[in-house]
């Protein structure tokens, strides 16, 4: 089965500073990748995905920007970071037709 | 994206009993999915029901799938306290699943 390495577990920012949250996968190639947001006691909204290295699909406009740069290395970053991109962050690998595999996901307090 | 609807909210029950979880979709799906979410972590994949399924087993969870009322339940059986986490219903449709709100599970000792 896949593993996702997600990091940092917590992160706390001060407004106007950047981001990059980077996850990695493990056990398996070509993978399709997300990043997804979740509000505290809410499901999850997906934010990037990615079936490919340097394809990046946006689903919702945002402060956030994804890139692949290599086949098992998703990043989520921000040039500037607002108070609303607090949240907890989720990457995880496939689901379309199988299980889909989540890191442990990072905290994000942005202050 | 839209969203589907999980019922209850919250739930709690004692120790042993049975929980039942239900989750309304809006797309035509390839197949629902159930996750588990304990509290500040990551997701685990539970159980996958294909369209042409209506029940599916694993130990002690059994998931039933109604394509013509676009809904789904979990239910756990003789739960036990490590039970307690949030459970997730996502409708894989097209390029993405799209996770309901989630049901928040209690079980007290």
């Amino acid at each position: 089965s896949q593993t996702i390495h997600q990091w940092p577990a917590t992160l706390v920012q001060p407004v106007g500073s950047p981001l990059s949250l980077e996850c990695t996968v493990e056990g398996t190639s070509n993978p399709n990748l997300y990043w997804y947001r979740q509000a505290a006691g809410r499901g999850l909204q997906l934010l990037f995905y990615s079936v490919g290295i340097g394809q990046i699909s946006s689903e919702v406009p945002q402060n956030l920007s994804a890139s692949r740069p290599q086949d098992r290395q998703f990043i989520l970053s921000s040039k500037k970071l607002l108070l609303s991109d607090s949240g907890f962050y989720l990457c995880a690998s496939g689901g379309r037709n199988t299980e889909a595999f989540f890191g442990q996901g990072t905290r994000l307090t942005v202050v | 994206s839209q969203q589907g609807e999980e019922d209850p909210q919250a739930l709690s029950i004692q120790e042993g009993e049975n929980a039942t979880m239900n989750c309304s979709y809006k797309t035509s799906i390839n197949n629902l999915q159930w996750y588990r979410q304990n509290s500040g972590r990551g997701l685990v994949h539970l159980i996958l029901i294909r369209s042409n399924e209506r029940e599916k087993h694993s130990g002690r969870l059994r998931v039933t799938l109604d394509t013509s009322k676009k809904s789904s339940s979990l239910l756990i059986t003789a739960s036990r306290a490590a039970d307690t986490a949030s459970y997730f219903c996502a409708e894989d449709s097209n390029y993405q699943l799209i996770w309901g709100a989630g049901t928040k599970l209690i079980i007290k000792p």
